[in-house]
C-alpha cells in the first residue's frame, strides 16, 4: 500500500464549478498535511496546509481533514481555467514530505 | 534571484556514465531535500540534509546514488553507472530548519536526466 494515495484523474470540471480532490494516507500517526499545485513543466508550489480535523479555508480553496478516516481533501470553488494543473497531496513524516502521485485537474471554459 | 537554483537543467547521458547535479538552496535555509519525479508520478523522496548532516536516505535508493552538502550550503547528487530507469526529473528543495511542519518546501526548477 502506498503511503499517500490519490486518484490520478484527470478530473474535468466546467469553469465556475467546484472541484473536489481527495487523498488518503496510511500512517495513522501523521500530523501535518499539505496540498501542492504543479503546473505542467513546472515545480510544485504550496497551496495550503492543515493540521487539525475539520475545514480550513483560504480564498477559493478549502482543505478538509479527517484523521479518523485518514482522509484529506481539497475543494476549489469557482474553478478557473488557470486552476488546471496537477494537485499533489503530501504528508509530513520524520522531517520530510511524502507525496501522492497527484490528481490532474482540467477546468474547461 | 534568491530562489533554489539547480544545474544543469538538462542532462543527456549514455548508460553506464556518471552524472552529477548541483543545487544551491535559498541562502538562509538549513534543510535541503532531493526528490525524483517521473511522468505522471508525484515527487519521490531521495534524501535530505540539515546543514551538512545527511539525516535520511530513502531505503529505495540504490547505492549508485550519493549526495553531499559539504559546507551546509550547496549540495550535489551523483548517480554512478546510470541506467535507463534513472531517467527522471531530479528536484531539489529547501526549507528553514524545523518548518517541515508547515510543509513549505521551496523547489528549484529541477534537473532533467535522460539516459540513453
Amino acid at each position: 500500500q502506498k503511503e499517500v494515495e490519490q486518484n490520478s484523474g484527470p478530473l474535468s470540471v466546467p469553469e465556475g464549478a467546484i472541484a473536489s480532490l481527495n487523498c488518503t494516507y496510511s500512517d495513522r500517526g501523521s500530523q501535518s498535511f499539505f496540498w501542492y499545485r504543479q503546473y505542467s513543466g513546472k515545480s510544485p508550489e504550496l497551496i495550503m496546509f492543515i493540521y487539525s480535523n475539520g475545514d480550513k479555508e483560504d480564498g477559493r480553496f478549502t482543505a478538509q481533514l479527517n484523521k479518523a478516516s485518514q482522509y484529506v481533501s481539497l475543494l476549489i470553488r469557482d474553478s478557473q481555467p488557470s486552476d488546471s494543473a496537477t494537485y499533489l497531496c503530501a504528508v509530513s513524516a520524520t522531517g520530510k514530505l511524502i507525496f501522492g502521485q497527484g490528481t490532474t485537474l482540467q477546468v474547461k471554459p | 534571484d534568491t530562489g533554489v537554483s539547480q544545474d544543469p537543467r538538462h542532462k543527456i547521458t549514455k548508460r553506464g556514465q556518471n552524472v552529477t547535479f548541483r543545487c544551491d538552496p535559498i541562502s538562509e535555509h538549513n534543510r535541503l531535500y532531493w526528490y525524483r519525479q517521473t511522468l505522471g508520478q508525484g515527487p519521490e523522496f531521495l534524501t535530505y540534509f540539515q546543514n551538512e548532516a545527511q539525516l535520511e536516505k530513502s531505503r529505495l535508493l540504490s547505492d549508485r546514488f550519493s549526495a553531499e552538502r559539504p559546507k551546509g550550503s550547496f549540495s550535489t547528487l551523483e548517480i554512478q553507472r546510470t541506467e535507463q530507469g534513472d531517467s527522471a526529473m531530479y528536484l531539489c528543495a529547501s526549507s528553514p530548519s524545523g518548518t517541515v511542519g508547515t510543509g513549505e518546501l521551496f523547489f528549484g526548477e529541477g534537473s532533467r536526466l535522460t539516459v540513453l
